[in-house]
């Protein structure tokens, strides 16, 4: 089945302790996203990659890292999370600039 | 600065009527724009899209509409089902950057059977 998978789906954590949340896609996609969504915010763009090893910074990338060492996988990374990065957070993967994204099922994170 | 908006956070709509979505943006430089449908607990759905060189974009019971110069967008839904009930986004993505992809803060959308 086609798909982007996610994990952890949840996560609770304290403030200051490293973690990455990784996402991996079977569809042998180019593109890669991640977006976290807040109430009343909807969806924005954290990074993105267009391919392996190209990466550029989305809407609201202050806090996150991320790496694409695999075509396949594209995990996000908070090296020091603090309280306002809690969220959901969600993966994508499309096959081409402009089509659709595919998303995953969300992580939400939680940082007290 | 919201550069997608949707204005309206909820729709109520009864079964087999038309609902009607909208959304304003106001980058002029977006030229590519995407609607996805969200049920809870589960990631964004894409449904339909439209270029900026087309006003009118149908699938099935779906149609987008796009006023360039009103730099509005509308997803029409004939007829309406319950199973459309859910959270609607739209989206918008400039040439050149297609793969940064701004979304709207999404409207909630009931069909009333």
């Amino acid at each position: 089945e086609a798909q982007v998978t996610q994990n952890p789906r949840y996560l609770i954590t304290v403030t200051g302790k490293k973690l990455t949340v990784t996402c991996s896609q079977n569809m042998n996609h180019e593109y890669m996203s991640w977006y976290r969504q807040d109430p009343g915010l909807g969806l924005r763009q954290i990074y993105y990659s267009m391919n392996v090893e190209v990466t550029d910074k989305g809407d609201v990338p202050e806090g996150y890292k991320v790496s694409r060492k695999e075509k396949r996988n594209f995990p996000l990374i908070l090296e020091s999370p603090s309280p306002n990065q809690t969220s959901l957070y969600f993966c994508a993967s499309s096959f081409r600039a402009g089509a659709g994204y595919t998303f995953g099922s969300g992580t939400r994170l939680t940082v007290v | 600065d919201q550069q997608v908006k949707q204005n309206s956070p909820s729709l109520s709509v009864q079964e087999g009527r038309i609902s009607i979505l909208n959304c304003d943006y106001t980058n002029s430089m977006f030229d590519y724009f995407l609607w996805y449908k969200k049920y809870p607990a589960e990631g964004p759905t894409f449904l339909i899209s439209i270029s900026s060189i087309k006003d009118k974009n149908e699938d099935g019971r779906f149609t987008v509409f796009l006023n360039k110069s009103a730099k509005h967008l509308s997803l029409h839904i004939v007829p309406s089902q319950p199973g459309d009930s859910a959270v609607y986004f739209c989206a918008a993505s400039a040439s050149g950057g297609y793969q940064k992809v701004t979304f709207g803060t999404g409207t909630k959308l009931q069909v009333i059977p």
